[in-house]
This record gives structure tokens, C-alpha cells and sequence, in this order.
């Protein structure tokens, strides 16, 4: 069975920028959660998808939305893009609400 | 959520067992402790998941003390290619919906030596 599948893995964007990335879970899981990783900040949630409705939700502004589709697929979108922004983005699929999670290879984004 | 403190980095040669523990004062009655692993360049992988004693599967053992203030991830006889980063979390058990707002610390830097 095929794992969890990111793209684009490297992305370069300029400040001001809008940017979406795209997570295919592994098949048969229906949810499909983002988060943020930076050398300083560790690894933080950014919302959580299961059956085409957002979940959960982390505690990042308005720019980072997301949405997953009926295939269970889902994007995240960052807009008005800020040097912060630079980090691992990593999209992680489990069965259902809940249980063990499976963590994509994630999208290194630059922002310049 | 309760908040983790691990070491920042250890060392250890291959065929030692590695012991990383972890600090978790704030610890509430329902939490349980997850730990995960990340290699570089990877997202990280599910380890090994306790309430309280011990618990062990084919990878790692996991210690819990009475007071579950602590819990010490155990590594049998590593290899190079457990050279990664390990996390301790704290909070709602895999199960649990809310599971996903777990506090992620920066983790423990395992570098294993030839």
C-alpha cells in the first residue's frame, strides 16, 4: 500500500505570495491532518480534515486554510506568504478522527 | 496539553541500548505518553504509546514510573539507522479526536556512532 504522497516536495515563493500544497492519503484513510515544522518551534497543528469538513484547528491566522476533497484528498493554502512562513509542511492520514497517524515526507517551503 | 522536556542531544554507539527520558510534571490523569521518531527528510513514525508500568513492542520499550511525572524511551541494541530525532508527547491517547493538538517539543537528537 502506497504511504502518504506530498507535492510539491521543495518550493521556493517570495513574501506576499500565495502558495498551496497537496496531500494524498494513504488509500482507505479519511483523515488527513496539516502541520508546521520549523527548527525553532518543533512541530505545530494546523487543522485536521475527516470526510470533507475541517475537524480541528490549530492556532495560525486566517492565511493557512485548507480543504480536503471526496476523494479524501486535501490542500493547504498559505496566503500573503511571510518570511516566517519558511518551514516543513507536513500532511499526515490516519483511518478515521483520531488513531494513529501517518506522516507524508512533507514540503520544504522557502519563503524569500 | 501538557509540556515535555527531553534532552536537546545524545550520543551512543551501535549495539548499546539508548535510554531517553523524558520529563512530563503537568501530566494530567487521562494523558498518555507517544513517542515518535524522525529520520531526516521524512515526516515522524509512531513508536510506541503508554499509560502507566511498561509497555514494549518489537521496536522500543516504554517505562512509566507510579507517578508518570517521567517515562524513559528504550532503545535495545541500536544501529545507525536509529541515528534520528525522537519525540515524547503527552496529552489525548491515538485514539482520541483531539489527539492532533499534542504539544510537539524539538525532541532528542540521536546520533549512533560505528
Amino acid at each position: 500500500k502506497a504511504g502518504v504522497t506530498q507535492t510539491p516536495r521543495y518550493l521556493i515563493k517570495t513574501r506576499g505570495q500565495q502558495v498551496t500544497l497537496s496531500c494524498s492519503p494513504i488509500s482507505g484513510h479519511r483523515s488527513v491532518s496539516w502541520y508546521q515544522q520549523t527548527p525553532g518551534q518543533g512541530l505545530q497543528f494546523l487543522f485536521e480534515y475527516f470526510s470533507e469538513t475541517q475537524r480541528n484547528k490549530g492556532n495560525f491566522p486566517g492565511r493557512f486554510s485548507g480543504r480536503q476533497f471526496s476523494n479524501s484528498r486535501s490542500e493547504m493554502n498559505v496566503s500573503t506568504l511571510e518570511l516566517g512562513d519558511s518551514a516543513l509542511y507536513l500532511c499526515a492520514s490516519s483511518l478515521a478522527q483520531g488513531g494513529e497517524q501517518y506522516f507524508g515526507p512533507g514540503t520544504r517551503l522557502t519563503v524569500t | 496539553l501538557a509540556k515535555t522536556t527531553q534532552p536537546i542531544s545524545m550520543d551512543s554507539y551501535e549495539g548499546q541500548e539508548v535510554n531517553i527520558t523524558c520529563s512530563h510534571n503537568n501530566i494530567a490523569t487521562n494523558d498518555y505518553i507517544t513517542w515518535y521518531q524522525q529520520f531526516p527528510s521524512q515526516g515522524p513514525r509512531f513508536i510506541i504509546q503508554g499509560y502507566k508500568t511498561k509497555v514494549t513492542n518489537e521496536v522500543a520499550s516504554l517505562f512509566i514510573p507510579a507517578d508518570r511525572k517521567s517515562s524513559t524511551l528504550s532503545l535495545p541494541r541500536v544501529s545507525l539507522s536509529d541515528t534520528a530525532v525522537y519525540y515524547c508527547l503527552v496529552g489525548p491517547g491515538l485514539e482520541a479526536g483531539n489527539n492532533r493538538k499534542l504539544i510537539w517539543g524539538l525532541g532528542t537528537s540521536l546520533a549512533v556512532n560505528p
